[in-house]
């Protein structure tokens, strides 16, 4: 069974900095295209980035040059480093799985995390 | 950015209508459209992609349809669990972006 388990949201300052994890089972991360995907708090969703198979990285411009997507193999766990946070990056962050080829249609979701930037 | 309006932003229905929500795109974009529903406090479910197929275990009650720049989900026969939140989705071009929601509300 496919299962996405993201954990290190929390509540942290202007400026500050989180590690978003999320462990995923039933499949391999490395083989898959992963995303981050963004809600704010009663708010629509948004793309936040992509890793593909091969490794390659993508990011929204509103992220851009702040956050950065990786994986760690062995442990089957996707992750996203924020810094430089900003009250708007306030939402709750899900990982997603890619369908197949379609890189950007998600079929395999986490139940999110909350990240609250406030002082 | 590829930008989508959503329409209608709440609908009203009883168990058993039939309803039809729409995402018009501000470019065309093929049939590369998805469609997801959201319940309260839980994460988007995928319903359909290709415009037009249905993802695996969702009820044939819901349907879509569409190509280039209008594009249609519809629910026959609406029963109770049905109730929550929709998006539609493109990812014809980056960034992919999200339609801005349907929340389908009981009558």
């Amino acid at each position: 069974e496919v299962q996405l388990v993201e954990s290190g949201g929390g509540l942290v300052q202007p400026g500050g900095s989180l590690r978003l994890s999320c462990a995923a089972s039933g499949f391999t991360v490395s083989s898959n295209y992963m995303s981050w995907v963004r809600q704010a708090p009663g708010k629509g969703l948004e793309w936040v980035s992509v890793i593909y198979s091969g490794g390659s990285t993508y990011y929204a411009d509103s992220v851009k040059g702040r956050f950065t997507i990786s994986r760690h193999n062995s442990k089957n766990t996707l992750y996203l480093q924020m810094n430089s946070l900003r009250a708007e990056d306030t939402a709750v962050y899900y990982c997603a799985r890619s369908l197949g080829d379609t890189a950007m249609v998600y079929d395999y979701w986490g139940q999110g995390t909350l990240v609250t930037v406030s002082s | 950015a590829i930008w989508m309006t959503q329409s209608p932003s709440l609908l009203s229905a009883s168990t058993g209508d039939r309803v039809t929500i729409s995402c018009r795109m501000s470019q065309g974009i093929s049939s590369y459209l998805a469609w997801y529903q959201q319940k309260p406090g839980k994460a988007p479910e995928l319903l359909i992609y290709a415009a037009s197929t249905l993802q695996s275990g969702v009820p044939s009650r819901f349907s879509g349809s569409g190509s280039g720049t209008d594009f249609t989900l519809t629910i026959s026969c609406l029963q109770s669990e049905d109730f929550a939140t929709y998006y539609c989705q493109q990812y014809y071009s980056f960034p992919p972006t999200f339609g801005q929601g349907t929340k389908l509300e009981i009558k």
